[in-house]
């Protein structure tokens, strides 16, 4: 069955220090990849998405994630974190068949000045 | 395109009232989910549709839930009655199901519906 895993619940890290979340899943065919981010009181907004090709992506507000098949992962960075990147981050994988999307957990990114 | 439209986007009702949240999609997409989300379980799928037909209502919850979508342009989510453990934040979201390597499988989430009963 297809499933997407965040290993960590919560991550706090400095404004200004990198960041990586972490992204696993289980697909038996090439998966349809995205990472969303929430902030408070609001919707989902999509960050990047991968299909195809170059299997580094480029997002929205400097984020980026790399898809390694041999791992299993799609793991989200960004060189330097920013107070207003405090949010909840859902990996996400797309059911091509079904239109659905398998989201994981989340990952809650808190910024410290 | 103003992006997919909820309604209310705050309702606080008391234990056995009916409720009612609508959503608009994204013009031309023909996908549409019904989430909830609370603290203790998450982001849960509960319904979507395509072409307006339920395709996999497995996520809702109980007989108490039910959903709709008379056209392309609307939606409703309704539970009568109410209970408090429906207190949560519901969110509708909409996609198109193109061709691979355009918007894919990629779906577009409205602000969500924040539902409290007392």
């Amino acid at each position: 069955a297809q499933s997407v895993t965040q290993p960590d619940i919560h991550i706090t890290v400095s404004e200004g220090a990198s960041l990586e979340l972490r992204c696993n899943y289980s697909y038996g065919a090439t998966p349809y990849l995205f990472w969303y981010v929430q902030s408070p009181g609001q919707g989902l907004q999509l960050l990047l998405k991968y299909f195809s090709g170059d299997t580094l992506v480029q997002g929205i507000k400097g984020f980026e994630a790399e898809f390694k098949r041999s791992q299993s992962s799609f793991n989200l960075r960004k060189p330097s974190v920013h107070w207003s990147d405090a949010a909840e981050y859902f990996c996400a994988v797309g059911s091509g068949n079904t239109g659905k999307l398998i989201f994981g957990q989340g990952t809650t990114l808190q910024v410290k000045p | 395109d103003a992006g997919v439209i909820q309604s209310p986007r705050h309702e606080v009702t008391e234990m056995g009232q009916e409720v009612t949240l609508r959503c608009k999609p994204i013009s031309g997409h023909d996908y549409l989910f019904w989430y909830r989300q609370t603290m203790m379980r998450g982001l849960e799928l509960l319904i979507y549709f395509n072409n307006n037909v339920p395709i996999d209502d497995s996520g809702m919850p109980e007989d108490r839930f039910s959903a709709k979508m008379p056209n392309a342009s609307f939606s409703t989510l309704k539970i009568q009655p109410s209970e408090p453990r429906d207190s949560a934040v519901y969110f509708c979201a909409s996609s198109l199901m193109g061709l691979a390597g355009g918007s894919y499988n990629e779906q577009f989430f409205g602000p969500g519906t924040r539902l409290t009963v007392l």
